[in-house]
């Protein structure tokens, strides 16, 4: 089965670049939307964006301008960077495998597959 | 602010069954379908429930979705202390063009 593991540092300095790797065991990369998801100490989850298997992406506008994703599909391996990140991006950070469609005009968009996460802290 | 509104939490008894909702509008749940997520203490989510009412493999059937309107309710049946946990809705919002999420709530099992 699918297992997904998610590692960088676990320290980063303000206005620096935030980069975050996800490596993907026992399954295929392809035909899946890889998201990433993050969640602030005692705060829920918040969408950052996704990478489809091909390299489309898809970023949550309130993060747009700082998000950059990328894929490599022959390592089975994900990337995320951040830039320019500060204290309020202290989070657990998590690689999540998603699925996104429409069916009858309705958009049905949910992740099946998470890794354990990965706590960046963002201080001086 | 979360784009989903729950309420912060629920509670009920072992062998009770309780009912979370989320609420939200046209542009999300009014006209897409809701998945649900299990966040057990210290541990990553898991899903519960996708496409409003679906589980996956897995899931025991205590566990149930449904939508109507603009909100979404989540049943569990049978409490254990082992559901003691958060749970979040999610969605996708065509406005934001963004994947969303509730605040999530906090079920104790007394």
């Amino acid at each position: 089965q699918v297992q997904l593991q998610e590692s960088g540092p676990g320290l980063v300095k303000p206005s620096e670049t935030l980069s975050l790797t996800c490596t993907v065991s026992g399954d295929s990369i392809s035909r899946f939307h890889w998201n990433w998801i993050r969640q602030p100490p005692g705060k829920g989850l918040e969408w950052i964006g996704y990478i489809y298997s091909s390299g489309g992406t898809h970023y949550n506008p309130s993060l747009k301008s700082r998000v950059t994703m990328s894929v490599d599909t022959s390592n089975k391996k994900l990337s995320l960077k951040l830039s320019s990140v500060t204290p309020a991006d202290t989070a657990m950070y998590y690689c999540a495998r998603g699925s996104l469609g429409a069916t009858g005009g309705s958009y049905y968009f949910y992740m099946d597959v998470w890794g354990k996460g990965t706590t960046v802290t963002v201080s001086s | 602010q979360s784009v989903l509104t729950q309420p912060p939490s629920v509670s009920a008894a072992p062998g009770q069954k309780v009912t979370i909702s989320c609420s939200g509008s046209s542009s999300n749940i009014g006209n897409n379908y809701v998945c649900w997520y299990q966040q057990l203490p210290g541990t990553a989510p898991k899903l519960l429930i996708y496409e409003n009412d679906k589980r996956p493999s897995g899931i025991p059937d205590r566990f149930s979705g449904s939508k109507s309107g603009t909100s979404s309710t989540l049943g569990i049946t049978g409490l254990q202390t082992g559901d003691e946990a958060d749970y979040y809705c999610g969605t996708w919002d065509n406005s934001l063009s963004a994947g969303v999420f509730g605040g999530g709530t906090r079920l104790t099992v007394l």
